[in-house]
């Protein structure tokens, strides 16, 4: 039974076409975390959603919007994709947002912007 | 808010001990996080020290945490092949809202045999 999985695995695209990664838990969780890691593997957060609700933006460009149609999908739509959003996007989840909750994470989608 | 810094790269022989570090900025954070990341795969929680701790052992693993140099440490007692793998420091950055794992530039463990 797999706890965190994401959508494609592996995605290939053109500049500016729009592309979703979707990202599902079944481990009951009320929140869900996105990160990118880039080429040099450095791993950065970009949103969290607690009980559907955006906690935490870092900044990112508003060409993603993460969307979460319930507690248990955090999907992340990126629109006008440029050739440095070829990354590592990875999916995670924890019990809530509790400072001792583990964070689950998914294999990963790999994106390469073309 | 919270950084984090590793040593980039590891290499070691089947049988001998590992040991990463990593240091961090700020105090306040609680808990500290040691993910393993194998090829090609998600990240996997290894082990993880509270704040209050000196020292947590978990089989093969050891965690030392020096609070006044700021400085983190994973152990691997007896590395084997399967060891092999990008090993992430973390803090946790609390936030007003929500609290944000802020990792390192991950460690490359390269162990041979």
């Amino acid at each position: 039974d797999t706890a965190v999985s994401q959508t494609p695995k592996y995605l290939v695209t053109q500049m500016g076409n729009d592309k979703s990664i979707k990202c599902e838990q079944n481990l009951g969780h009320d929140t869900m975390y996105w990160y990118k890691q880039d080429s040099k593997k450095f791993l950065k957060i970009m949103f969290s959603y607690n009980n559907k609700e955006l906690i935490i933006n870092e900044t990112v460009p508003n060409r993603f919007s993460p969307k979460s149609p319930d507690k248990a999908h955090l999907n992340l739509h990126i629109n006008s994709l440029e050739l440095g959003d070829s990354a590592v996007y990875f999916c995670a989840s924890s019990q809530d947002l509790g400072l001792d909750n583990e964070q689950f994470f998914g294999p990963g989608t790999r994106l390469t912007v073309l | 808010g919270e950084d984090v810094e590793q040593s980039l790269f590891l290499s070691v022989r089947e049988g001998d001990s590992s040991v990463i570090n990593c240091t961090y900025t700020d105090s306040s954070s609680t808990y500290l996080y040691w993910y393993k990341q194998e090829p090609g795969a998600g990240l996997q929680l290894l082990t993880y020290i509270f704040s209050n701790m000196d020292m947590k052992q978990d089989q093969r693993l050891t965690v030392l945490l020096n609070k006044k140099d700021k400085h983190l440490s994973l152990r691997i007692a007896d590395t084997q092949t399967g060891d092999s793998a990008i090993y992430f420091c973390a803090g946790l950055d609390r936030m007003e809202y929500g609290n944000k794992l802020v990792f390192g530039a991950g460690t490359i463990l390269r162990v041979k045999s």
